[in-house]
């Protein structure tokens, strides 16, 4: 089983580029999310998007963009990349619920931003 | 509005020795509350959950971790630690529909 996966593994940008993180899942779940990883300060919820077409800001939304198109994948854009954008990037999914189902996490992208 | 405390950012242990990470949250409702495990360069798997019910709740690998209302606290444990267990741990809170909380993580070292 694939599960969660993501794209690029790696990536180091220049300040001002723009660039999609590629997020897919194989599990037919309903529910995705993109968090950010920084030393220190946990888990930050970026987006997160409960069916195809609907999508809705999180903590952290700002300098961000996504997209549901299909319920497989969970595309985010980062349109003018900056410094503080620098983090490790989570993707992952979920079947609907009350809030107690277990997330099923990618193995992470993380982003440079020079 | 809810949140996650978990206390120590990095707690040493030797091997074989008690393994106790704390935790406490805020939540204005009922909670769901989560223990996940980070193992270098990977994403985060779940270790237990607690939702209703009995409040000693045992998840993989040996772990458990015990829902005190009174406290606001789920304290994760295991009796004796493995070499295998150094990650970094985080604990979570879900006040319903599907946004979880997390807190800062602590990193587990086990001294051979």
């Amino acid at each position: 089983n694939a599960g969660v996966t993501q794209t690029p593994k790696f990536r180091i940008l220049k300040i001002g580029q723009s660039m999609t993180l590629q997020c897919t899942q194989d599990m037919n779940h309903n529910y995705m999310y993109w968090y950010r990883q920084d030393p220190g300060m946990g888990l930050k919820l970026i987006y997160y998007s409960v069916g195809a077409g609907i999508t809705d800001k999180g903590e952290v939304p700002n300098g961000y963009n996504v997209s549901r198109s299909t319920t497989e994948d969970f595309p985010l854009r980062l349109e003018l990349a900056a410094p503080s954008q620098t983090s490790v990037y989570f993707c992952a999914s979920s079947v609907p619920g009350t809030g107690s189902e277990k997330l099923f996490f990618g193995s992470g992208t993380q982003l440079s931003v020079l | 509005a809810q949140s996650v405390t978990q206390l120590g950012s990095h707690v040493s242990v030797s091997e074989g020795a008690l393994v106790l990470l704390r935790c406490n949250y805020s939540s204005s409702v009922p909670p769901y509350l989560f223990w996940y495990v980070q193992y270098p360069n990977q994403g985060l798997q779940l270790l237990l959950k607690y939702t209703t019910g009995a409040t000693l709740v045992k998840g993989i690998n040996g772990f458990e971790a015990e829902f005190k209302k009174s406290e606001t606290s789920f304290h994760l444990t295991k009796p004796s630690a493995h070499m295998s267990d150094a990650a970094e741990y985080f604990c979570a809170v879900s006040g319903g529909y599907q946004k979880v909380t997390f807190g800062i993580g602590t990193k587990l070292q086990v001294i051979p």
